[in-house]
């Protein structure tokens, strides 16, 4: 079945630096990705639709430049928390959309746990 | 934008019980109403849904009813087991934007032996 790959799974940094998630559609090509973020024991929040080949669509409240988002080729995505602080850390989770058996079939990444110390 | 609520955060049921977990919306144009099961650590998988054109689905031990007048939906799930024990969240969106999906704030389901 469709894979979703996200890397890496666990990241640990130092207040002030960059992180860069990357997520990987494993065999299928997708133009579209959206990035998630959860908190512990809180639901997913939708931070950004990511568009290949063009600007990503930010959801109301989420910083656009603080969390800067690339969709370069038809099969990753990246997601950089740029001078990440300790309230960046969190789960964050990607998905990928799949047109299969014409219906979109939305399929998740395991996720990426960023801790900013 | 769709604001989605979830009751309960908790609920704990003997095996064999059935659970129901309800969710609202706010947004009208939302017509796509998946569910999700996350274990602990793991992705969240997609375990039904239902779009705005049918009232009802059915999967086995697993159900989803929806009221588009009252903009709500619930999950059902009969002979719970064990390993149903996860958290599960709602979720909406619009069709055209399938993706965008406004999450509820989970329900942490724990089925006793």
């Amino acid at each position: 079945g469709a894979v979703v790959s996200q890397h890496p799974s666990r990241v640990i940094c130092k207040s002030g630096t960059s992180v860069k998630i990357e997520c990987r559609s494993l065999d299928f090509q997708a133009t579209t990705m959206f990035w998630y973020r959860q908190f512990p024991k809180k639901s997913l929040m939708l931070m950004a639709t990511s568009n290949e080949g063009s600007k990503a669509t930010y959801e109301q409240g989420v910083e656009k430049d603080k969390f800067l988002i690339n969709h370069a080729s038809l099969t990753l995505s990246t997601l950089t928390v740029t001078s990440a602080h300790p309230e960046d850390s969190s789960f964050y989770i990607c998905s990928a959309l799949r047109l299969l058996a014409g219906a979109n079939v939305l399929t998740f990444g395991a996720g990426s746990r960023l801790t900013v110390l | 934008g769709e604001n989605v609520e979830q009751h309960p955060s908790t609920l704990s049921v003997q095996e064999g019980d059935s659970a129901v977990i309800k969710c609202t919306y706010s947004d009208s144009a939302s017509n796509y109403f998946p569910w999700y099961k996350q274990e602990l650590g793991k992705r969240p998988q997609l375990i039904i849904d239902i779009r705005s054109n049918v009232g009802e689905k059915k999967d086995q031990r697993i159900a989803v009813t929806l009221n588009k007048t009252a903009k709500h939906f619930s999950l059902h799930i009969t002979e719970t087991q064990p390993e149903d024990s996860a958290v599960y969240f709602c979720a909406a969106s619009r069709g055209s934007t399938l993706g965008r999906l406004y999450f509820g704030r989970g329900t942490q389901l724990t089925v006793w032996p």
